[in-house]
């Protein structure tokens, strides 16, 4: 089955850097990447998403790059804010179905 | 759109007992999944559906639980008998899969103890 993996477990910036959280997958057929915030003690909630025949994709501050080739997928938060902090998770698609493996969560926290 | 509802949002039983949990998805959405959140394994399928049929169990923990979906709008995840180490928040979330998204879009929870 699919085994995602994702890197930092823990990510601490200073407001206005940058923040990148990096995961890797293992099924080549996956073709769905999707990101998730969850604040404390909330649900997860998608924040941006990636199909296989995409390279990058950007929303405002948060951009998704992919790497078919590696198998590797990449998080970047540009001009961090402290609402910005919480945990992240990075899933990937199994095959063409709609079950979602996720990896095990970075947490992310702005200092001021 | 009210999202995807969730009940109880918290619950406390004690060991033994016969817990109860229950999801109501998005309108239109045809899958929908139950995930278990602790801080060792972090997030884990249970089970997930589509079309009201269950695709894959293969996270269920053990014979204990049970999952049922018994139309478009309903689903009910059951402990029977609860154990403290099923304590968790537990994650209902629908999709609209079929129709060439795979967003997953989960509930509030359900943040069940066990004693």
């Amino acid at each position: 089955g699919e085994n995602v993996e994702q890197h930092p477990s823990t990510l601490s910036v200073q407001e206005g850097d940058s923040a990148v959280i990096k995961c890797t997958y293992s099924d080549s057929a996956s073709n769905y990447f999707p990101w998730y915030k969850q604040e404390l003690g909330k649900r997860p909630q998608l924040i941006i998403d990636i199909r296989s025949n995409v390279g990058e994709k950007k929303d405002q501050r948060i951009a998704v790059t992919l790497n078919k080739t590696a198998k590797h997928f990449s998080l970047h938060i540009t001009e961090t804010q402290p609402e910005d902090s919480a945990v992240y998770f990075c899933a990937a698609n199994t095959g063409t179905a709609s079950k979602l493996t996720f990896g095990t969560g970075t947490r992310l926290q702005v200092t001021l | 759109d009210a999202g995807v509802i969730q009940s109880p949002r918290h619950e406390v039983t004690e060991m033994g007992q016969e817990v109860t949990l229950r999801c109501k998805p998005i309108s239109g959405h045809n899958s929908l999944f139950w995930y278990r959140q602790t801080m060792m394994r972090g997030l884990e399928l249970l089970i997930y559906f589509n079309n009201n049929v269950p695709i894959d169990d293969s996270g269920m923990p053990e014979d204990r639980f049970s999952a049922k979906m018994p139309n478009a709008s309903f689903s009910t995840l059951k402990i029977q008998p609860s154990e403290p180490r099923d304590s968790a928040v537990y994650f209902c979330a629908s999709s609209p899969f079929g129709t060439g998204t795979y967003e997953q879009y989960f509930g509030p929870g359900t943040r069940l103890t066990v004693t």
